[in-house]
């Protein structure tokens, strides 16, 4: 069974300052997508970056880009210029063959002002 | 394009007592998936429904179900609570099923507190 391991529970950052935030995952499949959700203290998921496997090229949206190094199995988010808003649980999210998600435990997020 | 919804917000329930949560898709997707969210355990897959049918199930007991309508939404039900069964539940829809490439969006979730 696939596996998804976030190592820190906890992080923190001062605004405008870079964080990088450390996911591994455990698969036998070749094929497999993997992302970040964000959930803010509204409890709202919301998708942040998502990685296909059989691209070399790391995924980058605005501020939020991966590492994703296949071999090692692992994939990292980097939140350049951090902002309050970006106060949150990071969770990060592996999907295979199946339909269904399985999640890291998280990584709480605090941005000082 | 309105989100995934899901009704009620939040529910109070004693044990024994039964519940039905309620959460509609985004217009288009055919595909969607149930979560429990706990401190303890984290995030755990329940199960998804595409095309009414379930496609997939997680390790969860019989007292937990679910359907799908015509229209796409779907509601899942939990017999018999127990306190454990305090959780907020997530629903996540998706355009398809049994593809690599679909990407699940979430909805706010239902808060369930079993007393």
């Amino acid at each position: 069974a696939q596996t998804v391991t976030q190592s820190q529970p906890e992080m923190s950052v001062q605004e405008a300052e870079t964080v990088t935030l450390s996911c591994t995952y455990d698969t036998s499949e070749s094929d497999y997508y993997l992302f970040w959700y964000k959930q803010p203290p509204s409890r709202q998921m919301i998708l942040v970056i998502r990685q296909e496997a059989y691209k070399q090229q790391n995924a980058t949206e605005n501020r939020f880009s991966v590492n994703f190094q296949k071999a090692a199995k692992s994939f990292s988010l980097k939140i350049s210029d951090s902002q309050l808003g970006d106060a949150a649980m990071y969770f990060c999210a592996y999907k295979g063959g199946s339909e269904k998600l399985v999640f890291g435990k998280g990584t709480k997020l605090t941005v000082n002002p | 394009k309105a989100g995934v919804t899901q009704t009620p917000r939040y529910l109070i329930k004693t044990r024994g007592q039964q519940v039905t949560l309620s959460c509609s898709p985004i217009s288009g997707h055919r595909s969607v998936s149930w979560y429990q969210q706990t401190p303890g355990q984290g995030l755990q897959f329940l199960f998804e429904y595409f095309s009414e049918t379930q496609r997939n199930k997680g390790n969860f007991p019989g007292r937990f179900s679910g359907r799908q309508f015509s229209n796409s939404r779907s509601e899942m039900n939990v017999s018999t609570l127990e306190l454990g069964d305090s959780a907020l539940y997530l629903c996540a829809s998706s355009y398809t099923s049994g593809g690599y490439t679909d990407t699940q969006y979430f909805g706010p979730g239902t808060r369930l507190t079993v007393l």
